[in-house]
């Protein structure tokens, strides 16, 4: 059973860089097939996808963020990390890191989430 | 991208069939299967229902399905029960190799 765990800060400051690591149990990250995911729920609202990376390098996001966002994923360590530059308070979510089955762009298994505020 | 559409609410009695919609566009629900549905229920994670328009995970009751026309996707859930209450979003591929998720809707068992 794949496991997931995010960690990180709870607070960040306006204008700095929000980084998250997700780490993984029960498989690896170097797995074929797979894609290493971030998603957030914004307080009350619905979830929106962040991006999600491989492990070979390549990395897919969303348009709204990508100016702003890195994913990247780190064999050695079974980790894949977040990266969004130049938070403002509209970046207050749960952020949740997940495993997405390739074939099928399935989110199989989540995180149990983390929220980040960001506040000064 | 925009997010995929879905009713705000929607609600029944133990017992009925409730169908929940999503609307995309033909560069993500109108071109690919890869459309899932998940339930979240208040403080967890989703948890996915269905897969690939109409594919149910192991361990998801019968009582959800999973279907699409066009442009709209559907998850119906039939024989409704109290522990069904929560919120449920899709999820489908796009033209861009990106994941969109709908608004989401919240079901009410009454």
């Amino acid at each position: 059973q794949v496991q997931l765990q995010e960690s990180g800060p709870g607070l960040v400051k306006p204008s700095q860089t929000l980084s998250l690591n997700c780490t993984v149990s029960g498989g690896s990250v170097s797995r074929s097939g797979y894609y290493w995911t971030w998603i957030r729920q914004h307080p009350g609202k619905g979830l929106e996808w962040i991006g999600f990376a491989y492990f070979s390098g390549s990395a897919y996001y969303n348009p709204s963020l990508k100016s702003r966002v890195s994913i990247s994923v780190d064999t050695s360590e079974n980790q894949f990390s977040l990266k969004l530059s130049s938070v403002t308070a509209a970046d207050t979510a749960v952020y949740y890191c997940a495993r997405v089955w390739g074939t099928y762009r399935v989110v199989e298994y989540w995180g149990q989430g983390t929220l980040v505020t960001v506040s000064s | 991208q925009s997010a995929l559409t879905q009713p705000p609410s929607v609600s029944g009695s133990p017992g009925q069939s409730v169908t929940i919609s999503c609307t995309g566009t033909s560069s993500d629900v109108g071109s690919y299967d890869r459309v899932s549905w998940y339930q979240q229920s208040p403080g967890t994670a989703p948890k996915v229902m269905i897969y690939d328009v109409s594919n149910r995970p192991s361990g998801v009751p019968d009582r959800f399905s999973g279907s699409k026309s066009g442009n709209t996707a559907s998850l119906t859930i039939s024989g409704l029960q109290a522990e069904d209450e929560a919120d449920y979003y899709c999820s489908s591929h796009t033209s861009s190799s990106t994941l969109v998720f709908g608004g989401g809707t919240k079901l009410t068992v009454l």
